[in-house]
């Protein structure tokens, strides 16, 4: 499975353009790059997939380059309400045939006023 | 509801018990996974069901856990003589995806469990 490494914390101000950057070097051909978001005593929310170039929807971007070795997560405007933990996925299929998401430590990123 | 319902919210237990969590998923998806999540970490992969049958129980830790899912839409965790290092939240998530690029987990709020 791959292996994927993103900072523990971030903080960042209301309204700024945060970024979280996360690695993947071991990424195989077939694999996507998933993002979800989790909050206090909640199950984690996804918010964005992509496989390579660019993504984006209503919540966030997502840019990858053309070796796939990293993403990007980028959320425009952050808000006090996007504290939260955001973690990097890259999914694979494991022998028994389930598409298995790894979960990391993730990013916790603090929104201060 | 139109969400994944997981119950009990919360159980505490005391060690040597057996206890059972429940995960009601999305109706229509056909997979399902349990995730385990201990206090500062990310969720960590249990088990995943596509229909009644359980295609991968690798991340089970041991013959103390077993889950099912008869009728291909509400699982049960079971936890055989709980142990205070079984003390985690217990996440279902389900999805429509089979197989692809496993597409969009939706998760419950979880089931704390706490051993005593």
């Amino acid at each position: 499975l791959a292996k994927t490494t993103q900072p523990i914390s971030m903080d960042s101000y209301e309204g700024q353009e945060v970024n979280i950057t996360c690695s993947h070097n071991n990424i195989a051909t077939n694999d996507y790059i998933t993002w979800y978001q989790q909050f206090p005593s909640q199950g984690p929310r996804f918010i964005i997939q992509g496989y390579k170039t660019k993504v984006t929807n209503e919540v966030a971007s997502l840019f990858i380059p053309a070796d796939r070795k990293s993403s990007t997560l980028s959320l425009p405007r952050v808000s006090l309400s996007d504290t939260a933990v955001y973690y990097c996925l890259v999914g694979a299929y494991s022998g028994a045939g389930s598409y298995q998401l790894t979960f990391g430590k993730g990013t916790k990123l603090s929104v201060i006023p | 509801g139109a969400g994944v319902s997981q119950t009990p919210s919360n159980k505490v237990t005391e060690k040597g018990k057996y206890v059972e969590l429940r995960c009601d998923p999305i109706s229509g998806h056909t997979a399902l996974y349990w995730y385990r999540q201990s206090l500062g970490q990310g969720p960590e992969f249990l088990i995943y069901f596509q229909g009644t049958g359980a295609a991968d129980d690798s991340g089970l830790p041991n013959d103390r856990f077993f889950a099912v899912r008869p009728e291909g839409s509400v699982s049960t965790l079971k936890i055989q003589r709980t142990e205070r290092g079984d003390s985690a939240v217990y996440l279902c998530a389900s999805s429509f995806q089979r197989g692809g690029h496993g597409g969009e987990l939706f998760f419950g709020e979880g089931s704390r469990l706490t051993v005593l």
